[in-house]
């Protein structure tokens, strides 16, 4: 079993559609990281998140400590929101950090 | 500012030859990281620079990959003999400090394929 595990691994939804992409792991963290890959490799950070919930334009992420589980919200999805979205966590033991194999959204027109 | 820049952005080598991989940072940025992402798969974690020292190569697969970062800010990846299975992107992240605190930054990645 994967330290970090994403569902869905692939999505498709309609322009508007609300979005919900999910990342579970096993390991003690000190903090997770949501990652936004478009085609051609580019990363970008969205979120680093150690508790709670943040928010940032029509993005929103949140944490639960206790049920090791976290989620990336998307409110009036776009096509340009169309990307692999990627969770990774920091160990607590050894601040390595563990990414996920990543969601790939599409969003149709 | 400029972001983290990685070159080439594609190399094709055949097998058992040897290639380097350049990174560069941003400016004033410590802590330096190598990923390697094959297709299908989230980035994996190979080597982590603070300063000009390996911090944690616990990630390098085998002898075979190297890197080196001699002034604290461009780091080159080095991969001798290579096979076909190291075909995959390599990433770089730069962050102004070491561990979880602080926001990586990524580079757009090499492509690497071995014939």
């Amino acid at each position: 079993k994967n330290e970090v595990e994403q569902s869905p691994q692939n999505l498709t939804a309609q322009e508007g559609e609300f979005i919900t992409i999910n990342c579970s792991y096993s390991v003690g963290i000190s903090a997770l990281h949501w990652l936004q890959q478009h085609p051609g490799g580019g990363i970008v950070s969205l979120f680093m998140l150690s508790s709670g919930k943040k928010k940032h334009g029509r993005l929103i992420a949140t944490i639960n400590i206790q049920e090791k589980h976290s989620s990336l919200h998307i409110t009036a999805s776009h096509p340009r929101d169309s990307a692999v979205y990627i969770c990774a966590v920091f160990m607590n033991r050894d601040d390595k950090i563990i990414f996920g194999k990543g969601t790939r959204l599409h969003i149709l027109p | 500012g400029a972001g983290v820049s990685q070159t080439p952005s594609n190399k094709v080598t055949e097998k058992g030859k040897y290639v380097e991989l350049r990174c560069d940072p941003i400016s004033g940025h410590t802590a330096l990281y190598w990923y390697r992402q094959s297709l299908g798969q989230g980035p994996e974690f190979l080597i982590y620079f603070q300063g000009t020292g390996a911090a944690d190569d616990s990630g390098l697969p085998n002898d075979r990959f190297f890197a080196v970062r001699p002034e604290g800010s461009v780091s080159t990846l080095k991969i001798q003999r290579t096979e076909r299975g190291d075909s995959a992107v390599y990433l770089c992240a730069s962050s102004l400090r070491g561990g979880q605190a602080y926001e990586q930054y990524f580079g757009p990645g090499t492509r690497l394929t071995v014939t």
